[in-house]
């Protein structure tokens, strides 16, 4: 059964650097979002991609932030420069439509 | 105010006990959904829900459109469907999920 995939599953870095956090979405699927989650707390949304640009992004989701769909397999998220607030689970996940198929997840330590 | 409710937060039972987590939400959805969060950090979308009554295997869910309130249901419960259970709420105005903070559930042997 197709699957999202994420890398790496642990990424720890320090604060101020840049860190890309990757996904490769199911084949088909046309929308892609990424989540994040603090420990302790709620799935947060940031962002929906589709059509090759930004559809919707939270307040969460400032000038720090970008994605990119770079060779149409991969689905990135980079944090320029990031801060100890940053650390949390990010996930990936696609849809064709309305049922989002989720990633196991990236956890970020800023150190 | 939080958009989307869960209640109860925690639940500990006995294994086979019919279990019963609760959602109500305050903005107009296009659809609802229930998810597993394993302890590893995994989620797992159980149901899509826009009417009416789901099920699958020991899980049922349910909404009440009117009422604004969804109900996931686990028969016969086991120890393995320990997991935490995210209701969220698709917005009738965009793409977003909104998420309830979870139930715990801890089902005993």
């Amino acid at each position: 059964e197709p699957e999202v995939t994420q890398t790496p599953s642990h990424q720890v870095t320090q604060m101020g650097q840049e860190v890309i956090l990757r996904c490769v979405p199911i084949s088909n699927h046309l929308y892609f979002y990424w989540y994040r989650q603090i420990l302790g707390q709620k799935v947060e949304f940031l962002v929906s991609f589709y059509n090759n640009e930004i559809s919707e992004k939270s307040e969460i989701f400032d000038d720090q932030f970008s994605v990119e769909r770079p060779d149409g397999s991969n689905f990135t998220l980079k944090i320029r420069s990031t801060k100890l607030e940053d650390s949390a689970m990010y996930f990936c996940a696609s849809s064709v439509l309305a049922t989002q198929y989720f990633g196991p997840g990236t956890r970020l330590t800023v150190l | 105010k939080n958009e989307v409710e869960q209640s109860p937060q925690n639940l500990t039972a006995q294994e086979g006990e019919f279990i019963t987590i609760n959602c109500s939400y305050s903005v107009g959805i296009s659809a609802l959904h229930w998810l597993q969060q394993h302890p590893g950090g995994g989620i797992v979308s159980l149901f899509m829900l826009s009417s009416g009554k789901k099920k699958h295997g020991r899980l049922i869910a349910t909404i009440n459109i009117q009422e604004k309130h969804s109900s996931l249901h686990i028969t016969a419960s086991h120890p393995r469907d320990s997991a935490v259970y995210i209701c969220a709420v698709r917005a009738d105005s965009n793409y977003q999920l909104i998420w309830g903070a979870g139930t715990k559930l801890i089902i005993k042997p």
